[in-house]
């Protein structure tokens, strides 16, 4: 079975400042990671993802993620956060070559940035 | 180009009662998930639709259930509501795993049970 950990439940930082936001994943096969954001009362939305290739993923906004497996980790930075960055952050796993494309999801963080 | 749509919005609904959520996938997708999403919590699994059967089910009882049309359409089904239902329901759309890829999940914006 897989697991994700999201270990900080809130985050709160500065407008301009470095944020990271960490995740760990337990899984006895090879998986896919992924970022996804939740703005308020709306669904998720895909941030960033990994699939294979290149350990370190990029979005357009700014964010990006580096896969590393021998610490199972998967943690999303970005160097200057904007009041618009305010949301809840998942991390999600999901199984290569599984039955289905289902997602286990993390319990989240809130990047809160303040002005 | 539409994206998953869900309806309805919100509901609000008393406990034993029972209570249907619709979902549309995105234009092209073929296969529908389902997810419960607590307050403070991650979205959970519930299962995933494709060709009209259930093709995995996720830790829930029986009493939730669902359908998928011959238009990729969905429904979830609860029934004997519990005041623990209340939560965001999602619905996330794919197109079936071809070649060992992945395919990206789309995600609707939930509807909004609330279980008095």
């Amino acid at each position: 079975a897989q697991s994700v950990t999201q270990l900080d439940s809130q985050v709160p930082v500065f407008e301009e400042a470095p944020v990271e936001l960490r995740c760990n994943y337990s899984s006895s096969v090879s998986v896919y990671l992924f970022w996804y954001v939740q703005y308020p009362n709306q669904g998720l939305q895909l941030l960033l993802k990994y699939l294979s290739g290149s350990t370190l993923v990029k979005s357009i906004n700014g964010f990006e993620a580096e896969f590393n497996k021998s610490q199972t980790s998967f943690h999303l930075r970005k160097p200057s956060v904007h009041i618009s960055d305010t949301a809840e952050y998942f991390c999600a796993v999901s199984t290569y070559g599984g039955a289905t494309n289902k997602l286990i999801f993390g319990t989240g963080t809130l990047l809160a940035v303040q002005p | 180009d539409a994206g998953v749509t869900q309806s309805p919005t919100h509901l609000i609904k008393t406990r034993g009662q029972q209570v249907t959520l619709r979902c549309s996938p995105k234009s092209g997708h073929d296969t529908v998930s389902w997810y419960q999403q607590a307050l403070g919590q991650g979205p959970q699994f519930i299962f995933q639709y494709y060709e009209e059967e259930e093709r995995q089910r996720g830790n829930f009882p029986d009493r939730f259930s669902g359908h998928q049309f011959p238009n990729y359409s969905s429904e979830l089904n609860v029934n004997a509501l519990l005041l623990g239902d209340s939560a965001l329901y999602l619905c996330a759309s794919s197109l079936s795993l071809a070649g060992g890829n992945y395919n990206e999940q789309f995600f609707g914006p939930g509807t909004r049970l609330t279980v008095l």
